[in-house]
């Protein structure tokens, strides 16, 4: 079965550009998470989606990051104007359920480098 | 306030010897679960183990053990005979209920390296 994919897996840009990471979910799977990687925060929510819904976007550092997800199997996490400060690896996943049981299974990533 | 606590930054043994991992972890629910992931050098986030709240049977996976306490907060991770291909960063995770859903939180991780 093929896991959670992501788009690009890396990312070099200048900053002030637009960046789009992409991901599709595990099918079958109704719940959606961005996660960002740094090594001083560790690994962080950004956003989850239930049935392409966006339930807690809480995690959103601020209004230059959005996502969407048009359908079940597909997620975009955009960044407008991208920062230096915005590198990091930016994880995809997707469990099935929203109950605390279900494992998320990650995709490999997205390596982000804003010059 | 820091949900996941994993004490350890970092762990080197030479290749066969074990690996215990320490987590603990703070939560005011009673049903909760907890998980591994590790995270090899290649940069995936692989799921390992779960254990939930109401279920402190110790079990056994291979070379994987772990040794959950809830009268302690504990949900330590055993790897026994260690091998190169286990060195990665490992990741405990508590799962807790937030509103009608549950939210992951991330332990710091444990970098672990088996040297040959």
């Amino acid at each position: 079965d093929a896991g959670v994919i992501q788009s690009p897996r890396h990312e070099v840009t200048e900053m002030g550009q637009e960046v789009t990471l992409r991901c599709k979910p595990i099918s079958g799977h109704d719940y959606l998470f961005w996660y960002r990687q740094t090594m001083m925060r560790g690994l962080e929510l950004l956003i989850y989606f239930n049935n392409n819904v966006p339930i807690d976007d809480s995690g959103m550092p601020e209004d230059r990051f959005s996502a969407k997800m048009p359908n079940a199997s597909f997620s975009t996490l955009k960044i407008q104007p991208s920062e230096p400060r915005d590198s990091a690896v930016y994880f995809c996943a997707s469990s099935k359920g929203g109950y605390g049981n279900q494992p998320q299974h990650f995709g490999d990533g997205t390596r982000l480098s804003i010059l | 306030a820091q949900k996941v606590t994993q004490a350890q930054t970092e762990i080197s043994v030479v290749e066969k010897e074990d690996v215990t991992l320490d987590c603990v972890y703070e939560t005011r629910d009673t049903t909760y679960y907890l998980f591994w992931y590790k995270q090899p050098p290649s940069g995936e986030l692989v799921f390992l183990i779960r254990r939930n709240s109401f279920d402190e049977q110790n079990e056994i996976s291979g070379r994987y053990s772990w040794n959950f306490q809830k009268s302690t907060s504990s949900f330590n991770f055993t790897i026994t005979a260690s091998q190169v291909v286990d060195s990665a960063v490992y990741f405990c995770a508590l799962s807790e209920a937030q509103g009608n859903d549950y939210k992951l939180s991330f332990g710091a991780g444990t970098t672990v390296t088996v040297r040959a």
